[in-house]
C-alpha cells in the first residue's frame, strides 16, 4: 500500500542551525509533495509545494527538495529561530484527498 | 487566521450521544475537506464536498455523514460515538478541486467522548 513516512523522533538543534526534516514514501510515485506546519492545537498551515520534476523550492528561508530516486522529500529551515518549533507535516494528494504523513516536530533551543 | 471558522471549540459528550461540528470556508472556496486528527493515527482526511456535492471519501466510518448547504457552510455529524471518536476535528477549504490547490485549516474542534 502506498505509504508517506516522516520520522517520529522529535529534532532538537540549536538557534542559527539548519533544521532537516526527512519525508520518505513508498510503493508509489507522487506527481507532488506538500510540506505543513502545525502547532500544538492548531490547523496545519500550507508552507510550500514541490512537483515531481522540480528539484528545488525555496521560499525565504525555507528550502524543500524532491528526489525520486531516492523516493524522498528533504525539508530545510536555514537559520532556525525558536519561533520555527512545531510539528512540521508532509502530504501527498491524490484526486482531492491529501495523505499526511505523521509528522516530525521540531525543537530550536535558543 | 486562515479564514475557515469551525464551532465548537471544544466538545464533551458520552458515548452512544450524537453530535454536529461546523464549518465556514473562506470566503470564495467550493471545496471543504473534513479531517480527524487523533494521536495513534494522525491527520486522516474523511470527506470532501464541492459546491455542495459529495467529491471524494476517505476512511470515514458510517457512523459519520457530512453535507454542504448551498452557503457552501458545512457540518459533519458524528453518531453512536465511542470512545476512540475523542479526537481533533478539521475542516479545511480550498477554492476548487484541484490536487494541488492549497488547502487553509480551521482552527479544529477537539471532541472529547466519555
Amino acid at each position: 500500500s502506498q505509504k508517506i513516512e516522516q520520522n517520529s523522533e522529535a529534532l532538537n538543534i540549536q538557534e542559527g542551525k539548519t533544521a532537516t526534516l526527512t519525508c520518505n514514501y513508498t510503493n508509489y510515485s507522487p506527481a507532488y509533495l506538500q510540506w505543513y506546519r502545525q502547532d500544538p492545537g492548531r490547523g496545519p498551515v500550507f508552507l510550500l509545494l514541490i512537483r515531481e520534476n522540480e528539484k528545488e523550492k525555496r521560499k525565504e528561508r525555507l528550502k524543500v527538495t524532491f528526489d525520486t530516486t531516492l523516493k524522498q522529500s528533504l525539508f530545510h529551515i536555514t537559520a532556525s529561530q525558536p519561533a520555527d518549533s512545531a510539528t512540521y507535516l508532509c502530504a501527498h494528494g491524490a484526486g482531492n484527498m491529501l495523505t499526511f504523513g505523521g509528522g516530525t516536530r521540531l525543537m530550536v533551543k535558543p | 487566521d486562515s479564514g475557515v471558522t469551525q464551532t465548537p471549540k471544544h466538545l464533551i459528550t458520552a458515548t452512544g450521544q450524537r453530535v454536529t461540528l461546523r464549518c465556514s470556508p473562506r470566503s470564495g472556496d467550493l471545496s471543504v475537506y473534513w479531517y480527524q486528527q487523533s494521536l495513534d493515527q494522525g491527520l486522516q482526511f474523511l470527506i470532501q464536498y464541492y459546491n455542495g456535492e459529495e467529491r471524494a471519501k476517505g476512511n470515514i466510518l458510517e457512523r459519520f455523514s457530512a453535507q454542504q448547504f448551498p452557503d457552501l457552510h458545512s457540518e459533519l455529524n458524528l453518531s453512536s460515538l465511542e470512545l476512540g471518536d475523542s479526537a481533533l476535528y478539521f475542516c479545511a477549504s480550498s477554492v476548487s478541486f484541484g490536487n494541488t490547490d492549497t488547502q487553509y485549516f480551521g482552527p479544529g474542534t477537539r471532541l472529547t467522548v466519555l
